[in-house]
């Protein structure tokens, strides 16, 4: 089976740099991706990871530990608009390869003057 | 280029009717996945599609049905509504089935009274 923990909310402040962590338990493992979605909108895409390390995306950074079956979404110098629920996701290893997204239950972020 | 885009916006349905969702994918994407969204669950995998195959289906009942056209273009048609089925139905597209690029449409918002 799959499952994905992150926390439910976190509040951080305007200039700050703020870390949502994403644990995963999965059957396969064909990488790992982060979403940000604003109310009422589509999830947007924002990293993908499936070797070990850093990935790096101007005010955005991602990390992947395979082993821990952990990861993290830092984002640096938060703006208000930021404020949004930010989704873990992992892709699993399916017999026959295809594309099939696990979520977690998403992280809702505010940022706050 | 267009983005994925799904109709309608907004639907509103009684109990124990049938709806049908649509969604035309980014042009030249030819694997299509659908998810329902809903505030306790998360984003939930419902099936994809890949040159007019279902290649993996979710773990919701017989009720939710889906399609892929020629075209590339999908359709997903629930059943007999329940009231629980009342959600945020999200489409993303990608190039092929094993591309880690997803792109989500806005979705549709399901309401049933």
């Amino acid at each position: 089976g799959q499952n994905i923990d992150q926390p439910t909310e976190m509040t951080a402040t305007e200039g700050a740099i703020v870390q949502i962590n994403c644990t995963y338990q999965t059957s396969g493992f064909n990488g790992l991706f982060w979403y940000q979605q604003h109310a009422g909108e589509a999830p947007t895409f924002l990293s993908y990871n499936v070797l070990d390390g850093l990935e790096e995306k101007g005010r955005f950074s991602s990390f992947l530990s395979r082993s821990k079956g952990y990861s993290y979404l830092l984002l640096k110098e938060l703006q208000m608009k930021d404020s949004a629920s930010y989704l873990c996701a992992v892709k699993g290893g399916l017999t026959g390869g295809g594309n099939k997204l696990t979520f977690g239950t998403g992280t809702q972020l505010k940022v706050e003057l | 280029k267009a983005g994925v885009t799904q109709t309608p916006r907004y639907l509103i349905k009684t109990r124990g009717q049938q709806v049908t969702l649509s969604c035309s994918p980014i042009s030249g994407h030819r694997s299509v996945s659908w998810y329902q969204q809903t505030p306790g669950q998360g984003l939930q995998f419902l099936f994809e599609y890949f040159s007019e195959t279902q290649r993996n289906k979710g773990n919701f009942p017989g009720r939710f049905s889906g399609r892929q056209f020629s075209n590339s273009r999908s359709e997903m048609n629930v059943s007999t509504l329940e009231l629980g089925d009342s959600a945020l139905y999200l489409c993303a597209s990608s190039l092929s089935a094993d591309q880690h690029g997803y792109t989500f449409g806005s979705g549709t918002r399901l309401t049933v009274v």
